[in-house]
């Protein structure tokens, strides 16, 4: 079983819909949790953290379900611009930082 | 700021041939880390350090050496080059925080074939 796991898509969705992504992670140990947006051939980058009490960053919602071990991003009024891979990540305490990556769930905005 | 840096952007190797990856970041982070992606199964870490002169194993270490001689750089090395080392290369930077866990900068990554 992967550490963690994300619905690969692609998720293909008309400009201005909401659409939500989910994921799980396997380790009960796990300590922060993020969410990545990678653009095609690009980095990775840092989208938002994930707080056990959710947290919203304009059009992005994120929350994290400690006890179903589940995190969620929920984008609303989707733009052109949103269109990317999305990489749900954990990370365990004390241990130097290091990123567990899901394999990213794949998101195209239509016109 | 430059950021995170990568040299090559490219390369293609034979089986058995070596090379050498190199990581640099002006941000003074005391982390540094090297992950390669692969389609289908996201990013794993190869190695990491924790500061200069420091290094540790990741999830898929072998076949690979670092090296980080200086804060702002990491070096990846394949000694003997193999077609399932082929993927794209990307190294990370962060700083050394508190309880929370906090941001990766990546570099622009390094596509390496293996023939």
């Amino acid at each position: 079983r992967k550490e963690v796991e994300q619905d690969p898509g692609p998720f293909n969705v008309p400009e201005g819909a909401t659409v939500a992504f989910n994921c799980t992670y396997s380790n009960s140990a796990s300590q922060s949790f993020f969410w990545y947006r990678q653009d095609c051939r690009k980095e990775p980058k840092l989208l938002m953290s994930v707080y056990s009490s959710g947290n919203e960053d304009g059009r992005f919602t994120a929350q994290l379900n400690r006890a179903s071990q589940y995190i969620s991003l929920l984008i609303r009024d989707s733009k052109l611009s949103d269109s990317a891979t999305y990489l749900c990540v954990v990370t365990l305490s004390g241990s130097a930082r290091q990123l567990t990556f899901g394999s990213g769930t794949q998101l195209t905005v239509l016109p | 700021n430059a950021g995170v840096t990568q040299t090559p952007k490219f390369r293609v190797l034979k089986t058995g041939q070596s090379m050498t990856l190199l990581c640099a970041q002006d941000m003074n982070h005391e982390y540094m880390y090297w992950y390669r992606q692969d389609p289908g199964m996201g990013l794993r870490l190869i190695h990491y350090s924790v500061g200069e002169g420091t290094t540790a194993k990741g999830e898929v270490p072998d076949g690979y050496n670092v090296s980080r001689l200086k804060k702002q750089n990491f070096l990846l090395g394949l000694e003997s080059a193999a077609p399932s080392q082929t993927s794209v290369y990307f190294c990370a930077s962060s700083y050394f925080s508190g309880s929370e866990g906090n941001e990766q900068f990546f570099g622009p990554g390094t596509r390496l074939t293996v023939l």
